[in-house]
């Protein structure tokens, strides 16, 4: 069965650094990898989607990840973190027809 | 376009009592899920269905739990009777079966007193 580590339970970044959060996964199969984020209060939105082909994928509010089959990763990152961005972010690893798994989470907090 | 719906967004009830959590995935979704996510254990996976078939309840807690998906456009999660450790914001999420992602909706956080 597939499953997702996430490292870091909490990072803190000032307004403005760059930012990445960790993820690793394990899965039989080539994974399609997911990055979710939740505020409080609220379900999960979808950042963004890995598939297949080009291994640099870019997401919404200027989000991107990198998929390295090598290192199992699926790594988010953002060069420029701005205050609202401060959330719960999770990592999926699934397939169509089967189920989705999450890690724990990574809360952010971002620093004025 | 409807997202997937949950009702009810609150519950509070007593120890001992059923509740019923309800959710409407968004149409043309063939698939169908529950998660309960909590302080200490996260997202927890307890069920899933594609096309109303269960396919993996190996998540759900115990026998207080069942879920049933009568048709496409419903389904609900059951706990009789409810204890104070079912405490949790409790997703349902669909899925197209191209599209791969899911789509969650909003949560139903019940506490059991």
């Amino acid at each position: 069965a597939q499953s997702v580590t996430q490292p870091d339970i909490h990072i803190t970044v000032s307004e403005g650094a760059s930012l990445e959060l960790r993820c690793n996964y394990s899965y039989g199969a080539t994974p399609y990898l997911f990055w979710y984020v939740q505020s409080p209060g609220q379900g999960l939105q979808l950042l963004l989607k890995y598939f297949s082909g080009d291994t640099l994928v870019q997401g919404i509010k200027g989000f991107e990840a990198e998929f390295k089959r090598s290192q199992s990763s699926f790594n988010l990152r953002k060069p420029s973190v701005h205050w609202s961005d401060a959330a719960e972010y999770f990592c999926a690893v699934g397939a169509n027809n089967n189920d989705m798994r999450f890690g724990a989470g990574t809360r952010l907090t971002v620093k004025p | 376009d409807a997202g997937v719906i949950q009702s009810p967004r609150h519950e509070v009830t007593e120890m001992g009592q059923e509740v019923t959590l309800r959710c409407k995935p968004i149409s043309g979704h063939n698939s169908l899920f529950w998660y309960r996510q909590t302080m200490m254990r996260g997202l927890e996976l307890l069920i899933y269905f594609n096309n109303n078939v269960p396919i993996d309840d190996s998540g759900m807690p115990e026998d207080r739990f069942s879920a049933k998906m009568p048709n496409a456009s419903f389904s609900t999660l059951k706990i009789q009777p409810s204890e104070p450790r079912d405490s949790a914001v409790y997703f349902c999420a669909s899925r197209h079966r191209e599209a791969g992602e899911l789509f969650f909706g909003e949560g139903s956080r019940l506490t059991v007193l």
